[in-house]
């Protein structure tokens, strides 16, 4: 099976702290995303990469940005912490275009 | 903007009830809706539907598309408390490498 991990379940970090949450997965998979889910609103997309050093904008990018220097890995860095970035961020990956496996999420709350 | 809705937000029911969740959208141009199951961690995945009136099964789970009408149901039969999770839909938009997310909807199977 698929697996894709993420680094860390729980976090707690400061506010204006710079923030990395770390996804692997490895299935050689192209397509990674990072999504952050909170109650009300779903999964809401933050940033995508169908390759290696390629990176597009999800809906919700501002305060984030990601980084794929190897196929398996992708990074989703928060340059400044805010209390509003308090949220459960889950990273996916797929070949093709559907199907997604889900990483275990991160639980990040920031204080 | 794409938008996909999913109602209601939350349910609770009794052990061996038969519940029906229900999965609208618009967006601009349809491929696919995915199902997902998610308990504690990461959302697993359940069904994807493509054509309208097909259903889809598994077990006591199905599912069917209305491509007309713009909506897809979730059906559980004799719900047992393993069922209970956060169900959330997607939909798959043509030519996009990504997904659209529904709020989810938190069931509740009480003993």
């Amino acid at each position: 099976d698929v697996k894709v991990t993420q680094s860390s379940r729980y976090l707690v970090k400061r506010t204006g702290e710079k923030v990395f949450l770390e996804c692997v997965q490895d299935m050689d998979h192209e397509n990674m995303f990072w999504y952050r889910q909170d109650p009300g609103l779903g999964l809401r997309l933050i940033y995508f990469s169908y390759d290696v050093k390629m990176k597009e904008k999800g809906d919700i990018p501002e305060g984030y940005s990601v980084s794929r220097e190897k196929k398996e890995r992708f990074s989703l860095i928060l340059e400044s912490a805010s209390t509003n970035q308090t949220s459960m961020y889950l990273c996916a990956s797929s070949v093709g275009t559907t199907r997604y496996t889900f990483g275990s999420g991160t639980r990040l709350t920031v204080v | 903007e794409d938008k996909v809705v999913q109602s209601p937000l939350s349910l609770v029911v009794h052990e061996g009830d038969t519940v029906t969740l229900n999965c609208s959208y618009e967006v601009t141009n349809f491929r696919s809706l995915l199902w997902y199951k998610q308990e504690k961690k990461a959302p697993t995945f359940l069904f994807m539907l493509t054509s309208s009136g097909i259903e889809k099964k598994s077990g006591r789970l199905s599912s069917i598309l209305d491509k007309k009408e713009l909506f897809s149901i979730l059906n559980i039969t004799a719900t047992q408390t393993g069922d209970s999770a956060v169900y959330l839909c997607a939909v798959h938009i043509q030519g996009a490498q990504k997904l659209v997310f529904g709020q989810g909807t938190r069931l509740t199977i009480n003993p």
